[in-house]
């Protein structure tokens, strides 16, 4: 069956600290994998996007990796900011497999001053 | 994104009323999609559309039904609300033509309240 599993489920961190958080999937064929941001009572936002090929992608100072062999990602954010509290959701996409992103539940992340 | 907006923003309905949201995108993509969100649970697709003449079922399209108006306007209908339907629903559009990735953009969210 195909799957997102994140971690952890929340976080809590101080202004100024970094943070990575990991994703791990089962999909397959694999296709690409996204890193959204979602503010509470907002809709997820795009920071990165990551093919087979790809290993590391920046945005900013959000960056992601992908290790497509042992299935995993990890989204690394550098010197947090109070703005960065939000949900991180791992979305992979199957190959051939229009319209259907297999999402994880995200974790809940929350920069304290 | 405020190319995509959604309405009502927030609902409070009772069991077995008709509700309909619609969704509206100024993005010109053709391609648009319905997910529900519950608290704990990953985002789930509901039915998807990649022109004005297809209609998809995603994952959990039981109790929903949905209408392309046009490119621009995707509605969503309960035609019997129940409790269990109670959700956040997001309204997405895309357009491999200008992301060969097919990102999707995502409206605010209706918040959906049945009692």
């Amino acid at each position: 069956k195909n799957q997102v599993e994140q971690s952890p489920q929340s976080l809590i961190i101080l202004e100024g600290k970094n943070c990575t958080l990991q994703c791990n999937y089962t999909v397959s064929p694999f296709s690409n994998l996204r890193w959204y941001k979602q503010d509470t009572g907002r809709g997820p936002v795009s920071l990165t996007i990551m093919t087979f090929s790809e290993n590391t992608k920046s945005n900013g100072r959000y960056t992601a990796t992908l290790d497509a062999d042992t299935k995993q990602s990890s989204l690394h954010i550098t010197a947090s900011q109070l703005s960065d509290s939000a949900s991180y959701i791992c979305v992979v996409s199957c190959e051939g497999s229009q319209g259907n992103l297999i999402f994880g539940k995200g974790t809940k992340l929350s920069v304290k001053p | 994104d405020a190319d995509v907006t959604q309405t009502p923003r927030n609902r409070i309905t009772k069991t077995g009323k008709r509700i309909m949201l619609e969704c509206s995108q100024t993005k010109g993509h053709d391609r648009m999609y319905w997910y529900r969100q519950d608290p704990g649970l990953g985002l789930r697709l509901i039915y998807y559309s990649f022109d004005v003449k297809d209609i998809n079922k995603g994952e959990i399209s039981d109790g929903y039904s949905v209408s392309r108006q046009a490119q621009a306007k995707f509605s969503l209908s309960l035609e019997s609300a129940i409790p269990n339907q109670t959700a956040l629903y997001f309204c997405a559009t895309s357009d491999p033509r200008s992301s060969p990735t097919d990102t999707q953009y995502f409206g605010p969210g209706t918040r959906l309240t049945v009692l």
